[in-house]
């Protein structure tokens, strides 16, 4: 059956720091893989995507994701983090198995430290 | 500008009262989306609409209702059926046309609706 899995619920990280917010997915044939952000009482919104090609995705705010087919993981990352950074992470995968609906991971919070 | 807005921003709603949530896209999407969302949880999808006039249950529809007479409109109703309806509601857009899933999703900035 098709799976998101973000396993820590939250992640604590200083500012200046890199950061990395983990998932990982359970979907049959080629996923499209996706991160979003959410602020405190406001929508989602698009932060990358991955659907072909390269393994490693840029997108908005600095932000990137990778990839790996090996580890079913697409692991979002910053090389340094900012205050600002501090919100709820959701990473989400469409495939085969969900008739290409989105599936969600239950959010990561991610607190950025001064 | 383009977007996706959802109102009211905060509704209160009495027990056994029907209520209507409101999405509006300006995008030409063609599919839209309501979720579900609860605190320490991700999103649960409500129903969806991939065209006019055709929507889709999702994994949670029991206790709501939707329409989609216009392109631009998806309006969520919760009834009284829905035992626990307090939460925050997320409406969202799409290129859509069925299979195209590598396209994301425009979200509208929530509904908190509460039960007194």
């Amino acid at each position: 059956a098709q799976s998101v899995a973000q396993p820590e619920d939250q992640v604590n990280v200083a500012e200046g720091n890199p950061l990395t917010v983990k998932c990982t997915y359970s979907v049959s044939g080629n996923p499209y893989l996706f991160w979003y952000v959410q602020y405190p009482n406001r929508g989602l919104q698009f932060l990358l995507k991955y659907i072909t090609g390269d393994n490693l995705v840029k997108g908005s705010y600095g932000f990137e994701a990778e990839f790996n087919k090996s580890q079913t993981s697409f692991h979002l990352k910053k090389p340094s983090a900012l205050v600002s950074d501090s919100a709820l992470y959701f990473c989400a995968v469409s495939g085969l198995d969900s008739n290409y609906q989105l599936i969600w991971g239950a959010g990561t919070k991610l607190i950025i430290k001064p | 500008d383009g977007g996706i807005t959802q109102s009211p921003k905060y509704l209160f709603r009495k027990e056994g009262q029907n209520v209507t949530l409101s999405c509006e896209q300006n995008l030409n999407h063609d599919a839209m989306y309501w979720y579900r969302q609860d605190p320490g949880q991700g999103l649960r999808l409500i129903y969806y609409s991939q065209i006019v006039n055709d929507f889709q249950k999702g994994d949670i529809a029991e206790g709501y209702s939707v329409s989609r007479e216009k392109k631009e409109s998806f309006p969520l109703t919760v009834t009284s059926a829905q035992k626990n309806p307090t939460a925050f509601y997320l409406c969202a857009s799409s290129i859509g046309r069925y299979r195209e899933a590598n396209t994301e999703a425009f979200f509208g900035q929530g509904t908190r609706l509460t039960v007194v």
